[in-house]
């Protein structure tokens, strides 16, 4: 079946630095890539949707400012933490659909820890 | 605009014992497909099943199936024959029918734990 990998998949950064997460669809071309944010025992929460080649929406909320997100190729979206700070300690995780009816395929998703 | 309920506390049950996990939803879409996923304490989001709206017949995939009822608006999981690493989060999903930047809409999530 198809992969989405996205990494890294744990990782600790200082407060004030900037972190960047891949996704990468293996198999297919990924138009459209799906950023989303979970805490502890709770739902998935959708960031924003990554268009290649096009600028990102975010989801109400959201700033745009603080997520940069980049779809620079059909088969790789970024999303960059800017300026972490703790309160944007959280699991972060990536999906990417072939299309109306199929699965989203899911990234490992990436445990940020900022201190 | 699309909404998952999932309302069910934390759900226990025994092994090899079957368990349904409730999930209603609601949308103005004629036309749309509902997923369910598992989410283990590793982070992985684990695909199920899915039931298109206009599908006649439950979905199954191995001991899971898909209790469609279109008129309750209802789609739940049912898992047979419950294994210990069936413990996991559960969540429930959909999407409109518009292709491959559609969105999932997400319910809050159930977790199941199975008893030795």
């Amino acid at each position: 079946g198809a992969v989405v990998s996205q990494h890294p998949s744990r990782v600790i950064c200082k407060s004030g630095t900037s972190v960047k997460i891949e996704c990468r669809s293996l198999d297919f071309q990924a138009t459209t890539m799906f950023w989303y944010r979970q805490f502890p025992k709770q739902s998935l929460m959708l960031m924003a949707t990554s268009n290649e080649g096009s600028k990102a929406t975010y989801e109400q909320g959201v700033e745009k400012d603080k997520f940069l997100i980049n779809h620079a190729s059909l088969t790789l979206s970024t999303l960059t933490v800017t300026s972490a700070h703790p309160e944007d300690s959280s699991f972060y995780i990536c999906s990417a659909q072939r299309g109306w009816g199929t699965e989203a395929f899911f990234g490992q998703g990436t445990r940020l820890t900022v201190v | 605009a699309q909404k998952i309920t999932q309302t069910q506390p934390g759900m226990f049950v025994q092994e090899k014992e079957a368990v349904t996990l409730d999930c209603t939803y609601d949308t103005s879409d004629q036309s749309y497909g509902l997923f369910w996923y598992k989410q283990p304490s590793s982070g992985e989001m684990i695909f199920l099943i899915y039931q298109g709206s206009y599908d006649e017949q439950n979905a199954t995939e191995g001991r899971y199936s898909l209790n469609f009822q279109k008129a309750r608006k209802s789609a739940n999981l049912v898992i047979s024959a419950s294994q210990l690493g069936d413990s996991a989060m559960y969540f429930c999903a959909m999407r409109p029918p518009t292709g491959a930047n559609s969105k999932l809409t997400f319910g809050k999530g159930i977790t199941l734990s199975v008893r030795p």
